[in-house]
């Protein structure tokens, strides 16, 4: 089957440092990845949609420099929170599909939950 | 603008029903998603719907109007387990085809 395997499933970082979250798909090829941020709140938001050979699209409000991405394959994906504050604190999702085969499922890591003190 | 609105919350027994609803307004629709998500979890996908009507998958269906933007997730025969969150989420933004969520819908069901 389709898996999403997402790490640190929980990082406490320290105002003004960074973080760096990782997401490797097994048994399916990762063509697409989004990676979503779920406040406190349970408000989802979309950060970035990286598709392999193409450039990753940031939403408004999130930015390269802030939140850069690597997609360097069909099974890894890495966001790196950079200066993180209070205002980045959440669960961290990546969902993963292959939108050759089936557009419209996402398969998601089990999360990385950021706690900034 | 682009936006998925769902209810907060939804009580309901064991055995019955809980019928999730969904409102969406995106610049071009291209299917809307609904998937599960228990507390401390990733979400987990159930459905995909791209045509009007419903769709039966047993335990739950789903059904979609895209001239009203509206769909939703019927839940039958209800069980404990079934307490989860049910986020609706529609394709995307123009140009894109990144899911947009709503908030999610709390589905509590008791004995």
């Amino acid at each position: 089957g389709a898996l999403v395997y997402q790490y640190p499933r929980r990082t406490i970082c320290k105002s003004g440092t960074s973080m760096r979250m990782e997401c490797q798909a097994v048994g399916f090829q990762a063509t697409s990845v989004a990676w979503y941020r779920q406040s406190p709140q349970k408000t989802f938001e979309l950060i970035a949609l990286s598709t392999v050979n193409s450039a990753i699209k940031y939403e408004q409000n999130f930015t390269q420099e802030k939140f850069p991405i690597s997609h360097p394959n069909l099974s890894f994906s890495s966001m790196t929170v950079l200066n993180a504050y209070l205002e980045d604190r959440g669960l961290y999702l990546c969902g993963a599909g292959d939108w050759g085969t089936s557009a419209e499922t996402l398969y998601f890591g089990s999360g990385t939950r950021l706690t900034v003190l | 603008g682009q936006g998925v609105e769902q209810p907060d919350n939804l009580m309901s027994v064991e055995g019955t029903f809980a019928r999730v609803n969904c409102t969406y307004s995106t610049s071009g629709f291209n299917g809307l998603s609904w998937y599960q998500q228990r507390e401390g979890h990733a979400p987990v996908f159930l459905s995909y719907v791209v045509l009007d009507g419903l769709k039966d998958s047993g335990h739950f269906s789903t059904f979609l109007s895209r001239s009203n933007g509206y769909s939703y997730l019927l839940l039958t025969e209800l069980q404990i387990k079934d307490s989860a969150s049910y986020l609706c989420a529609v394709r995307g933004y123009q140009g894109g085809r990144a899911l947009i969520f709503g908030t999610g819908t709390t589905v509590s069901v008791s004995p």
